[in-house]
């Protein structure tokens, strides 16, 4: 079975700038997730969709936002980039009935 | 609002055991534990349900005590491989939603 995958890996853009970031969840997986991992913390929970649906948001601005297509692959976008924006977005993708969450590598962005 | 880890880091030879606590001042519905290497994807090692039900990594062992919102993740006979970070994670409603993750604690085996 495939895993998560995400693209790009690497990305710089300059201060407001929009950013679009790729996830293809793992076969049969129809939950896909977002996160923000500033270096040396924890994942920070962006928002989740379920079946095209957006089924929760964590505490960011609406800036943020994101779609999930019929075969569940995902996007996210970042609209009017801020330096603070730097950081790992990892995507993890979760099917129904299973535990746990499959993480792709991420897309390290740098906003300069 | 995050769960709370200790310790934050933790240095250990080969063949030692550690423990890694997680707690929480809200309802913790399940309880999950994740390890990330450097650079790499954090990885899926157990998840804790409520009535004591378990899944994940045959070599690593967790409890979990819904009545005190606490979990701990305990590594035994600790090998090379277990370095990375630590993060235990839960959602914050029932269905599941808004997940959120610890703070990570830093574990080192050295040989």
């Amino acid at each position: 079975e495939t895993g998560v995958t995400q693209s790009p890996t690497h990305l710089i853009k300059t201060r407001g700038q929009q950013v679009t970031l790729r996830c293809s969840s793992q076969s049969g997986h129809n939950t896909v997730s977002w996160y923000q991992q500033a270096l040396g913390q924890g994942p920070q929970f962006i928002f989740q969709y379920y079946r095209e649906e957006e089924n929760g948001r964590g505490n960011f601005p609406p800036r943020f936002s994101g779609l999930q297509f019929p075969n569940y692959s995902s996007e996210l976008n970042v609209n009017a980039l801020e330096l603070d924006d730097s950081a790992l977005y990892l995507c993890a993708s979760s099917g129904t009935g299973e535990y746990g969450y499959t993480f792709g590598s991420g897309t390290r962005l740098t906003v300069v | 609002q995050q769960p709370v880890q200790s310790p934050q880091a933790v240095i250990l030879r080969e063949g030692e055991d550690a423990v890694i606590n997680c707690s929480s001042s809200k309802a913790l519905y399940s309880v999950h534990w994740y390890r990330q290497k450097h650079g790499e994807a954090p990885v899926f090692l157990m998840i804790l349900l409520k009535g004591g039900e378990q899944k994940g990594h045959e070599k690593i062992s967790a409890s979990f005590n819904e009545k005190k919102q606490q979990s701990s993740l305990y590594l035994t006979a600790s090998q090379l491989s277990y370095s990375g970070t630590y993060f235990c994670g839960t959602p914050e409603t029932h269905y599941g939603q808004n997940f959120v993750f610890g703070p990570g604690t830093r574990l080192s085996v050295l040989p």
